[in-house]
């Protein structure tokens, strides 16, 4: 089936670090998302990337679609980007849909 | 303009209830999905409304059913409430065309004692 994977599962890093984070999918991208779940639960958007780069402040993201994957570049991490990563995707199996499919996350501690 | 909004915030049911939860989407979005999010199964999509009608529906009993309303406001219910159903729930809102942007409420939390 489809899959989307995420990696590293886990991550720790001091303030002021630089992190990469790895999205693999198994299927044409038509819409690729990265999140932010805030400690109450809430899925904030980060970035809207089906493919090229896009940069928002200390983050940034990449998509390369023919390569099937994307990275979520944090730099200078500070403890409030502390939570779990998720990117999603929707690919073209799934025809006139907004479904989007969820990869396992990234649980990201930022310590001070 | 105001964003996705999910009512309750937090339910607690027996099991064997049934529960109905509420998102109200961005206005003049059409599109509304559903996802329940657990710790062993993680984000996993129930399914998609659009202008009233079913779009696209995930792996769930069919216990879990939703609806969407003229307005674009959606409900799901749950019945039969089982312990495995505890979770949250969380509601996402897209303008409407396919493969766009999807926005998320802050979710329900359900729990099934």
């Amino acid at each position: 089936g489809i899959q989307v994977e995420q990696s590293p599962p886990d991550l720790i890093l001091q303030e002021g670090a630089n992190s990469t984070l790895r999205c693999n999918f198994s299927d044409s991208v038509n819409n690729l998302q990265w999140f932010h779940q805030n400690p109450w639960g809430q899925l904030i958007n980060l970035f809207y990337i089906p493919s090229g780069t896009k940069q928002n402040g200390r983050l940034s993201a990449t998509t390369v679609a023919t390569e099937r994957y994307s990275l979520l570049y944090i730099s200078s991490s500070q403890t409030t980007d502390s939570g779990v990563y998720f990117c999603a995707y929707c690919g073209r199996y799934g025809g006139a849909t907004n479904k989007l499919i969820f990869g396992t996350g990234t649980l990201l501690a930022v310590q001070p | 303009k105001a964003g996705v909004t999910q009512t309750p915030r937090y339910l607690i049911k027996t099991r064997g209830q049934q529960v109905t939860l509420s998102c109200s989407p961005i206005s003049g979005h059409r599109s509304v999905s559903w996802y329940q999010q657990t710790p062993g199964q993680g984000l996993q999509f129930l399914f998609e409304y659009f202008s009233e009608t079913q779009r696209n529906k995930g792996n769930f009993p069919g216990r879990f059913s939703g609806r969407q309303f003229s307005n674009s406001r959606s409900e799901m219910n749950v019945s039969t409430l089982e312990l495995g159903d505890s979770a949250l729930y969380l509601c996402a809102s897209s303008d409407g065309q396919v493969n766009t942007e999807a926005f998320f409420g802050q979710g329900t939390r359900l729990t099934v004692v």
